[in-house]
């Protein structure tokens, strides 16, 4: 079993549809997790950082529930440039970034 | 530009040589990390770095491979008698304290 698994889709959503995704994790000691974003051939880009609480970046909403060991992001109001993939990352150790195989997403106009 | 860098961008090379890559990190980073990324997958860790002390390496790093930061800053990543198996995108992140800031990569090619 993959200590992160992603849907890795591809999810095809029209332009200002609402897109979710959710990624589990099997290590239940992990302390940090994340979204990262990678454009086709680029590097990836941390999109935001995941908090029991919850929080909140604009578009983008991220939500980690500890009892079930799933992170989840959602994406309101979708933009052509959302286009990527995204990567649910947990921090294993010190600061060992263990990543998900990552969802690819396609925002068609 | 201040980030990560990683030279060179692309690597193509024939099953059985030896190939070296170099990262430079964003400068004061003391914390740096090696990444391998396949098609279709996201990157797996390699080994990490703080300071010029390796302080974590992974199961996927066999023999063939060696890393080295010799002084703390710059960073090296030797494969020696590459396999075909070794072809993907090798990146380079690196941090202070908090987030890792990731280099472009280089892409290698095992032909």
């Amino acid at each position: 079993r993959k200590e992160v698994e992603q849907d890795p889709g591809p999810f095809n959503v029209p332009e200002g549809a609402t897109v979710a995704f959710n990624c589990t994790y099997s290590n239940s000691a992990s302390q940090s997790f994340f979204w990262y974003r990678q454009d086709c051939r680029k590097e990836p880009k941390l999109l935001m950082s995941v908090y029991s609480s919850g929080n909140e970046d604009g578009r983008f909403t991220a939500q980690l529930n500890r009892a079930s060991q799933y992170i989840s992001l959602l994406i309101r109001d979708s933009k052509l440039s959302d286009s990527a993939t995204y990567l649910c990352v947990v921090i294993q150790g010190a600061q060992k970034l263990v990543f998900g195989q990552g969802t690819r997403l396609t925002i068609n106009p | 530009d201040t980030g990560v860098s990683q030279d060179p961008r692309h690597k193509i090379t024939k099953r059985g040589q030896n190939v070296t890559f170099r990262c430079d990190p964003i400068s004061e980073h003391n914390r740096l990390y090696w990444y391998r990324q396949t098609l279709g997958q996201g990157p797996e860790f390699l080994t990490y770095f703080q300071n010029e002390a390796q302080l974590e390496k992974s199961r996927l790093l066999s023999d063939r491979f060696s890393a080295e930061r010799p002084k703390g800053s710059f960073s090296t990543l030797e494969i020696q008698r590459t396999e075909q198996g070794d072809s993907a995108m090798y990146l380079c992140a690196s941090s202070f304290t908090g987030e890792q800031f990731f280099g472009p990569g280089t892409r290698l090619t095992v032909l």
